[in-house]
């Protein structure tokens, strides 16, 4: 069975600040690995997603993930964080049928 | 460009009473989904359908069926609502096949209270 672990519930920065959002996934076959944010109120939005061409994915609004094997790890960053960066970031890794098995969610606050 | 659609975009039942959630995606995608999302435990699959006129069982199916009515739109039925199910509920949708690149599409959710 596939499974994904996201450390850290909630993680706050300052603006400006490099963001780190960390997934770690398990899985017996080369896993499918994607980032959703999600603002207040609304659905959840494609960030960027592992289908195994590259290991470093660069994703919408300046995020980007690196896969790492050896470590199990797919974790999000971002050099500069905005206010506008603020919500919920969830990792998933995708099976048969596109069927995806979520984290259970980090809630990113950017302070001033 | 709607995306997919969800209707109610809130509901409150009371124990026992029983409502259907309607779903409709416009991009022409085989499979549809409907997971809930509850505090701290992130998106789980209720139901999934990969294609027209098949459904099948996700991780949490106990409490719920669904409906394919045809290839845009796929409906979750609660028969008897109780306070567990009180809950976010999201519909999406994705192509088919790709073993599990494709991307999926969510709607905006429907917040369910069961009082």
């Amino acid at each position: 069975a596939q499974s994904v672990t996201q450390l850290g519930s909630h993680v706050s920065v300052s603006e400006g600040a490099l963001v780190l959002l960390r997934c770690n996934y398990s899985s017996s076959v080369p896993p499918y690995l994607f980032w959703y944010v999600q603002y207040p109120n609304q659905g959840l939005q494609l960030l960027l997603k592992y289908t195994s061409a590259a290991t470093l994915v660069k994703g919408i609004n300046g995020f980007e993930a690196e896969f790492k094997k050896s470590e199990t790890s797919f974790h999000l960053t971002k050099p500069s964080a905005h206010m506008s960066d603020a919500a919920e970031y969830f990792c998933a890794v995708s099976g048969r049928l596109n069927k995806l098995t979520f984290g259970t969610g980090t809630q990113l606050k950017v302070e001033l | 460009n709607a995306g997919v659609t969800q209707t109610p975009k809130f509901q409150v039942l009371k124990t026992g009473q029983s409502m259907t959630l309607q779903c409709a995606q416009d991009m022409n995608h085989n499979s549809m989904y409907w997971y809930r999302q509850d505090p701290g435990m992130g998106l789980r699959l209720i139901y999934y359908s990969a294609s027209e006129g098949t459904t099948d069982k996700g991780e949490v199916p106990n409490g719920y069926n669904v409906s394919r009515l045809n290839k845009r739109e796929f409906s979750l039925r609660l028969e008897s609502a109780a306070p567990s199910q009180t809950s976010v509920y999201f519909c999406a949708s994705s192509l088919k096949g790709g073993q599990g690149t494709q991307e999926a599409f969510f709607g905006q959710g429907t917040r369910l209270t069961v009082v």
